[in-house]
C-alpha cells in the first residue's frame, strides 16, 4: 500500500499568483497521475508523469522518484483553476489517491 | 474527442437490491477501471480489467462486486447485494495501455436507501 500526502490540504490565492501543490508517497511508484476534480465531481487527468517535469499551458508538474515526491505548479492563476487537485501514484498496476488539494482562486 | 461514458448518471436503490452500473469505455483502450469515491473522501481503487478478466482489485472489492464487459463496448459494475455504506459517486476509466494516462467517465451517484 502506497500512502499518499498532499500539502496543503486548502489553498485560497488571488488571481494571478504562483501556486504550488506538494504530493509526497511512501513506497516506490513507477508513474504519477496529477488530476483535477471539479466542483461537479468530474475528473480529468493532467499530467502523468515518471521522471523529471512536463509542462501544459500553465500548468507544470515534477517528479522527483528517489525523493518520492512530485509538486503541480500553476503559474498565472485564474478563477477558473478553482478545482481540487489529486495526485495518484502508480504502484504496481494499481493507483493510490491523495486526499487532494482545494484551490479556490479569487479574481 | 473521444470521452467516456456512464450511465445512470444518479442511481437510488433500496438496501439489498442488485445495482449495475455501465460504462462505455473509449474504443481503442484495453484497461479498464472502476473507482468510487464516498461523499467528502478521496478517491479509491476498486478494480482495474485488461483481456477479460482482472488485473488487480483492492480489499473494498470483495465477493458482492463483480465486473463485466458483455460486449464489445459496455464495461460493468454490478452490486449484488447494495448496503448503506456502498452510496457513493462511482467513476469509470479506461487507458490504452496500464501505466498510461486514463481518461475518466463521469461518474454514476449510487444513492442506497
Amino acid at each position: 500500500k502506497n500512502e499518499v500526502e498532499q500539502s496543503p490540504q486548502n489553498l485560497t490565492a488571488q488571481e494571478g499568483e504562483f501556486i504550488t501543490i506538494n504530493c509526497s508517497y511512501s513506497v516506490g511508484i513507477s508513474a504519477l497521475h496529477w488530476l483535477q476534480q471539479h466542483p461537479g465531481g468530474g475528473i480529468v487527468s493532467l499530467f502523468m508523469l515518471s521522471s523529471g517535469k512536463k509542462k501544459h499551458g500553465r500548468l507544470i508538474a515534477t517528479i522527483n522518484i528517489q525523493e518520492k515526491h512530485s509538486s503541480l505548479h500553476i503559474t498565472a492563476s485564474h478563477p477558473r483553476d478553482s478545482a481540487v487537485y489529486i495526485c495518484a501514484p502508480l504502484t504496481g498496476n494499481q493507483f493510490y489517491f491523495g486526499t487532494g488539494t482545494s484551490l479556490t482562486v479569487i479574481p | 474527442e473521444p470521452e467516456v461514458t456512464q450511465t445512470p448518471s444518479h442511481q437510488v436503490t433500496q438496501m439489498g437490491q442488485e445495482v449495475i452500473l455501465r460504462c462505455v469505455p473509449i474504443s481503442n483502450h484495453l484497461y479498464f477501471y472502476w473507482y468510487r469515491q464516498i461523499l467528502g473522501q478521496k478517491v479509491e481503487f476498486l478494480v482495474s480489467f485488461y483481456n477479460n478478466e482482472i488485473s488487480e482489485k483492492s480489499e473494498i472489492f470483495d465477493d458482492q462486486f463483480s465486473v463485466e464487459r458483455p460486449d464489445g463496448s459496455n464495461f460493468t459494475l454490478k452490486i449484488r447485494s447494495t448496503k448503506l455504506e456502498d452510496s457513493a459517486m462511482y467513476f469509470c476509466a479506461s487507458s490504452v495501455e496500464t501505466g498510461n494516462t486514463q481518461y475518466f467517465g463521469p461518474g454514476t451517484r449510487l444513492t442506497v436507501l
